[in-house]
């Protein structure tokens, strides 16, 4: 069956450096992913909407130069954390609407911490 | 609107148990309903969903019913095991887009 394939699972880093975490869609295409942020004990969050040759929507109070969105295939996003800080230290999880919007698919989501 | 609240936790129960996890909505539309599960360290997995009014969503012994006169979709368990200790989130979505999810509860079952 589809799946969303998101790597890596985790992720340490240093605090200054660029993280990219990829979420791939298998067996099906793409054109909006989304990518939803999860702080400790708190829920998901939607960040941003990534569209498939366009420019990704950001929520409210999101950083777009600091969460970097490309969508440059039908079957690829990527979310890279630039100048990662401690307090970006969280989980990362992508979602994919089926062919028709009548399933979605969440990757298995990417824990990050920045030292 | 459209925002999700369920109960908080943790809930503590022993195996066997009966488990009930409450999750109201509110919504501007007609959302289809979930329920995901979030063992230790690993992402979001369905647990089962509904997409209308009075359908009912079943899976693994969870069981939840689309109540759009009390906008609910409470998650029930007869019979609870320790395999069951997890994060449950309740999330509404149109159309498969953008989801909205309940700030998780976390079960925890002890045998």
């Amino acid at each position: 069956g589809a799946v969303v394939s998101q790597h890596p699972s985790w992720v340490i880093c240093k605090s200054g450096t660029s993280v990219k975490i990829e979420c791939r869609s298998l067996d099906f295409q793409a054109t909006t992913m989304f990518w939803y942020r999860q702080f400790p004990k708190q829920s998901l969050m939607l960040m941003a909407t990534s569209n498939e040759g366009s420019k990704a929507t950001y929520e409210q109070g999101v950083e777009k130069d600091k969460f970097l969105i490309n969508h440059a295939s039908l079957t690829l996003s990527t979310l890279t954390v630039t100048s990662a800080h401690p307090e970006d230290s969280s989980f990362y999880i992508c979602s994919a609407p089926s062919k028709g919007n009548t399933e979605a698919f969440f990757g298995q989501g990417t824990r990050l911490t920045v030292v | 609107g459209n925002s999700v609240t369920q109960m908080e936790g943790p809930v503590t129960l022993s195996e066997e148990a009966f488990l009930t996890i409450n999750c109201t909505y509110t919504a501007t539309g007609y959302p289809s309903l979930f329920w995901y599960v979030q063992y230790p360290g690993e992402g979001l997995q369905l647990l089962l969903k509904a997409t209308k009014a009075d359908d009912k969503g079943s899976n693994k012994g969870f069981e939840a019913t689309y109540r759009k006169e009390t906008t609910s979709f409470h998650l029930e368990k007869g019979s609870v095991q320790v395999s069951d200790s997890a994060v449950y989130f309740c999330a509404l979505t149109y159309n498969f887009n953008k989801f909205y999810f309940g700030s998780g509860t976390k079960l925890n079952v002890k045998p």
